[in-house]
């Protein structure tokens, strides 16, 4: 089946790092991706990680991937006011690549 | 600049109005893709286009429609709103269908029906 899920909302203090967790249930799935959305606008792509990988770091982004438990997450380092928004984490399924999206996470930064 | 474009970035409709909303690309990729996210929801795919070549979801109500005129440009028709079709839409384009190939994303455009 095609579910993804996220918890609702995390918050942090600026400076600290941000974990987001995601669950997902297509053991078929050959990538997944990590997307922020800020207040009113689109899909901003941060990364995504190939289902062979079980890392993968840009800057201060850390994508994990369980596969055994399908669970991914995101970890952010020193995390600003700049990055409270919601994030996404999806699924793409086969051929069409047809992106399954969780629930997202509301992550909000207090100064 | 922008890749990904959505115009008007805000429509206001009425009930049972019809409406047609656009985007344009300018990456010249083969896929065009729309999707539907409702208030504090996950975006939902609604359809796409491989070049000429259109897939509709399964469960994409038939009040959806979709046009792709050139490469460049896509709309999503909406027959007769409702008020439970108020949501942002997002049109997302990639260079083809495969599992590795990146969909990127416009602003969205936010529909209210009244």
């Amino acid at each position: 089946g095609e579910d993804v899920e996220q918890s609702l909302f995390l918050s942090v203090r600026e400076g600290d790092s941000s974990v987001i967790n995601c669950t997902y249930t297509d053991s078929s799935s050959t990538y997944l991706y990590w997307y922020k959305q800020e207040p009113g606008a689109g899909l901003q792509l941060l990364t995504y990680i190939f289902s062979n990988m079980d890392m993968k770091q840009d800057q201060r982004l850390t994508v994990l991937l369980n596969k055994k438990d399908k669970h991914l997450s995101l970890r952010i380092a020193d995390t600003q006011t700049g990055d409270s928004a919601i994030y996404f984490c999806a699924e793409s399924l086969g051929a069409t690549n047809k992106l399954i999206f969780g629930t997202g996470t509301l992550l909000a930064v207090q100064p | 600049d922008a890749m990904v474009i959505q115009n008007p970035r805000y429509q206001v409709t009425q009930f049972g109005k019809p409406v047609t909303l656009s985007c344009s690309q300018t990456l010249n990729h083969n896929v065009m893709y729309w999707y539907q996210q409702k208030s504090s929801q996950a975006p939902k795919l609604l359809f796409h286009y491989y070049d000429k070549d259109f897939n509709n979801e399964a469960d994409t109500p038939d009040n959806f429609q979709s046009r792709r005129p050139n490469t460049s440009f896509c709309f999503l028709d909406i027959r007769s709103p409702g008020l439970g079709d108020a949501a942002m839409y997002l049109c997302a384009t990639s260079t083809r269908t495969s599992a590795q190939e990146t969909q990127y994303f416009g602003p969205g455009t936010r529909l209210l029906v009244l």
